[in-house]
């Protein structure tokens, strides 16, 4: 079954605690993108990938780092989370190119104390 | 940034009756594509249609696009109360690569 797994789904964390929130998708997807969901702001890209060892920054990427190692895989990292971090987080897939539908994961909340 | 824009933000209306959202984009596109997220859950696609074609349909779905006004419109024909949700069009960027959502449209269809 075509899937995008996050995890963990849930986490309650401390200021200034890093963190990772892994992505992993099983469709050999060479796309691949996190967003941010914030009410009445709508999704918000934070980094994106185009493939192995290349990303991009989206309109948000402040706070936050990426990595795409493998093809499959592609973790948000906080180096060292804020409360204005509180959000649900979204990481998505899609064969490269326009024009190709966008898998999403089931989201993370994440909330910074 | 957003190239995206829908409209209205929130739409409430009752059971039976038809929803229509518009989603109005800056430049010049490949595609444009609907997706559907549940409150909390993770967004769906709905339907794409490319800039060369005009109207598309898929089940309850009809969707248009307007080049020559850079607007897209989603209608959902004899609306249910499972079609309450948020609904967003997502268009390609300048260089056909990226994906921009818009800020959504949450539909609440009401028994």
């Amino acid at each position: 079954e075509a899937q995008v797994t996050q995890n963990p789904r849930y986490l309650i964390t401390v200021t200034g605690k890093k963190l990772t929130v892994t992505c992993s998708q099983n469709m050999n997807h060479e796309y691949m993108s996190w967003y941010r969901q914030d009410p009445g702001l709508g999704l918000r890209q934070i980094y994106y990938s185009m493939n192995v060892e290349v990303t991009d920054k989206g309109d948000v990427p402040e706070g936050y780092k990426v990595s795409r190692k493998e093809k499959r895989n592609f973790p948000l990292i906080l180096e060292s989370p804020s409360p204005n971090q509180t959000s649900l987080y979204f990481c998505a897939s899609s064969y490269r190119g326009a024009g190709n539908t966008i898998y999403f994961g089931e989201g993370s909340w994440l909330t910074v104390v | 940034s957003q190239q995206g824009e829908e409209d209205p933000q929130a739409l409430s209306i009752q059971e039976g009756e038809n929803a229509t959202m518009n989603c109005s984009y800056k430049t010049s596109i490949n595609n444009l594509q609907w997706y559907r997220q549940n409150s909390g859950r993770g967004l769906v696609h709905l339907i794409l249609i490319r800039s060369n074609e005009r109207e598309k349909h898929s089940g309850r779905l009809r969707v248009t696009l307007d080049t020559s006004k850079k607007s897209s419109s989603l209608l959902i024909t004899a609306s249910r109360a499972a079609d309450t949700a948020s609904y967003f069009c997502a268009t390609d960027d300048n260089y056909g690569q990226n994906f921009v959502f818009g800020p959504g449209t949450r539909l609440s269809v009401l028994p």
